[in-house]
């Protein structure tokens, strides 16, 4: 079966960094995704990883060790509209995704 | 419609009834996949579909099935409705032509089963 863990819950300052961190252990690998889901919403793309290093987008990035099993989801400047759950999923060799039961971020004033 | 829609948004459900969920995508995308998400468990794989008129099992099929006749539309049926289906469920869309195969999610419909 597939294996995906992932802190429960984070707090985090308005204007602070939050690194999110994502172990895996599953039976194939094609690229590790991170989704936002904001509360009553649906879950929507973040970053994308398949080779080992470090994906910058805006204020997000994502790494991916694949030899560890091990992926981080970096969030910079946090603003109070980043409050919301952040999902870590594995799509395995038939293109179907594997999720963890996700971290719910809070940011405080 | 742009993108991907579900309906109903929500739904009260008397156990041992016929439910159908509905999943319509206008991106032409090949694959299609139905979720249910339950607090402190995630998102779980029920079924999905690679292609039109092809249908695979998931993560926690039991007690759903799905067709897939065309590739916009991709229902998800309850033959007979427990309270143990009483979840959020998720219908999700992505093009299998090699690269991210980023899902594309709908809104969600929230089911209550009694």
């Amino acid at each position: 079966g597939q294996n995906i863990d992932q802190p429960t819950e984070m707090t985090a300052t308005e204007g602070a960094i939050v690194q999110i961190n994502c172990t895996y252990q599953t039976s194939g690998f094609n690229g590790l995704f991170w989704y936002q889901q904001h509360a009553g919403e649906a879950p929507t793309f973040l970053s994308y990883n398949v080779l080992d290093g470090l994906e910058e987008k805006g204020r997000f990035s994502s790494f991916l060790s694949r030899s560890k099993g091990y992926s981080y989801l970096l969030l910079k400047e946090l603003q109070m509209k980043d409050s919301a759950s952040y999902l870590c999923a594995v799509n395995d060799n038939d293109y179907k995704l594997s999720f963890g039961a996700g971290t719910t971020v809070t940011v405080r004033a | 419609i742009a993108g991907i829609t579900q309906a109903p948004t929500s739904q009260i459900l008397a156990a041992g009834r016929r439910m159908t969920l509905r999943c319509t995508q206008d991106m032409r995308h090949n694959a299609m996949y139905w979720y249910r998400q339950d607090l402190g468990l995630g998102l779980r794989l029920i079924h999905y579909s690679n292609t039109a008129g092809t249908t695979g099992k998931g993560e926690v099929p039991d007690g759903y099935s799905v067709s897939r006749a065309n590739t916009d539309d991709f229902p998800l049926t309850l033959a007979s409705a427990v309270p143990s289906q009483t979840s959020v469920y998720f219908c999700a869309s992505s093009d299998i032509a090699g690269g991210p195969n980023e899902q594309f999610f709908g809104p969600g419909t929230r089911l209550t089963v009694l």
